[in-house]
């Protein structure tokens, strides 16, 4: 059965902090990691890193894929309240139908002004 | 386009009743999925259709819970009888049959009370 662990469970920081989530995961025969964002309500999609494009940026946020380690890292730079939510990581593998992701248990972040 | 859409926003209701949920995905997107989101078990896989067949029931409770797609805009998730631990955020999903398609698309989700 595939796998997702995030770490940490939650996390406090200050506007203007540098954070770092972990995902990592036990997947037969991997195919992508996604990375979401939960506020409120919905996820919303932030990244998709597969084996041909392991690292993606997009303003303060960047994450990498590292198959040897069979782990990701979401970076946030310079930190704002709106970045305040959960973040989820998920992952698909060759074996099932896309989109039958298996999440993990998300990483919930609090900015404080 | 709206994205998907799901509905009621909130239910309360109380134990025995039946429950509808009801969405309806992107147009154009072949897959739909229903989630259970709760604190205690996270993201959960419920069902899935793909061209409105269902491919994957696995992540379904128990018999109380009932999933359909008559068509390509229109899906609902039953429950009857409803029970206090049917409790949680459920959300629908969909997503296109081309490249990248694990990209799912949320709608906002029923929050589902049971007393």
């Amino acid at each position: 059965e595939d796998k997702v662990v995030q770490s940490p469970l939650s996390l406090v920081v200050h506007e203007g902090d540098t954070v770092t989530l972990n995902c990592s995961y036990e997947v037969t025969n991997f195919r992508s990691l996604l990375w979401y964002k939960q506020e409120k309500k919905a996820p919303t999609f932030l990244f998709m890193l597969t084996s041909s494009g392991i690292e993606k940026k997009s303003g303060r946020l960047s994450s990498i894929l590292d198959k040897k380690e069979l782990s990701s890292i979401l970076n946030i730079t310079a930190t704002q309240t709106g970045d305040s939510a959960i973040y989820l990581c998920a992952v698909g593998n060759y074996n099932t139908n896309a989109g039958k992701s298996t999440f993990g248990d998300g990483t919930t972040l609090t900015v404080k002004p | 386009d709206a994205g998907v859409i799901q509905s009621p926003r909130h239910e309360v209701t109380e134990m025995g009743q039946e429950v509808t949920l009801r969405c309806k995905p992107i147009s154009g997107h072949d897959y739909l999925f229903w989630y259970r989101q709760t604190m205690m078990r996270g993201l959960e896989l419920l069902i899935y259709f793909n061209n409105n067949v269902p491919i994957d029931d696995s992540g379904m409770p128990e018999d109380r819970f009932s999933a359909k797609m008559p068509n390509a805009s229109f899906s609902t998730l039953k429950i009857q009888p409803s029970e206090p631990r049917d409790s949680a955020v459920y959300f629908c999903a969909s997503s296109w049959q081309g490249p990248a398609n694990e990209k799912l698309f949320f709608g906002s989700g029923t929050q589902l009370s049971v007393l």
